[in-house]
């Protein structure tokens, strides 16, 4: 796979439920980022977790890391119609000389009312 | 809150034009970058630039590509002679300057180009 590459594709839950994304990646990293997208419009940055943190939350938001698998997850617990949107995991890798995104495919989510 | 703008919100031009898309950083950050996304792709990385110069660019960042900070609030990028596959959205971020483990990049809300 891709570096950045998120599952599933598409997710389709019910409000208040929760919905949970995974990210995979391939390099060594400094930093996984995630961020939403609405459709057409502009990425709006949700969380950063660094290379030596496990977990991190903010708000409705839970962030994994595992760097042995090269995987993170995303759980937006409690999910609002609000929620609808893409998300996308982009990823720092070491091997570059400044910072750079790569980004995944994302997981367009849908949160019915 | 600070954040990035975009100018305009929506561009169409004719093949083989040049085009300027434009963006303001926020005011503190000293590293600006392009992105883009053709629709249903992913995002894509285009140029980074930091200290007035290119500090890493991508294959799609070809000849026809430039960039520049005019003054000390402008971030530009130059198409020269725009093509078709060029359509896409293109997206400024700004970054402080610090550690590489928790620098966050900001983005803008996009210009969408249409090239016809």
């Amino acid at each position: 796979s891709q570096q950045g590459e998120e599952d599933p594709q598409a997710l389709s839950i019910q409000e208040g439920e929760n919905a949970t994304m995974n990210c995979s990646y391939k390099t060594s990293i400094n930093n996984l980022q995630w961020y939403r997208q609405n459709s057409g419009r502009g990425l709006v940055h949700l969380i950063l977790i660094r290379s030596n943190e496990r977990e991190k939350h903010s708000g409705r938001l839970r962030v994994t890391l595992d760097t042995s698998k090269k995987s993170s997850s995303l759980l937006i617990t409690a999910s609002r119609a609000a929620d609808t949107a893409s998300y996308f995991c982009a990823t720092d890798a070491k091997n570059t000389g400044f910072q750079k995104l790569v980004f995944g495919t994302g997981t367009r989510l849908l949160v019915s009312p | 809150e600070p954040e990035v703008t975009q100018t305009p919100s929506h561009q169409v031009t004719q093949m083989g034009q040049e085009v300027i898309l434009r963006c303001v950083p926020i005011s503190n950050h000293l590293y600006f970058y392009w992105y883009r996304q053709i629709l249903g792709q992913k995002v894509e990385f285009l140029v980074s630039f930091y200290n007035n110069e290119i500090s890493e660019k991508s294959e799609i960042f070809d000849d026809q590509f430039s960039v520049e900070r005019p003054d000390g609030s402008n971030f530009t990028l130059k198409i020269r002679s725009t093509k078709l596959e060029d359509s896409a959205m293109y997206f400024c971020a700004s970054s402080e300057i610090g550690s590489r483990s928790t620098d966050t990049q900001y983005f803008g809300p996009g210009t969408r180009l249409t090239v016809l």
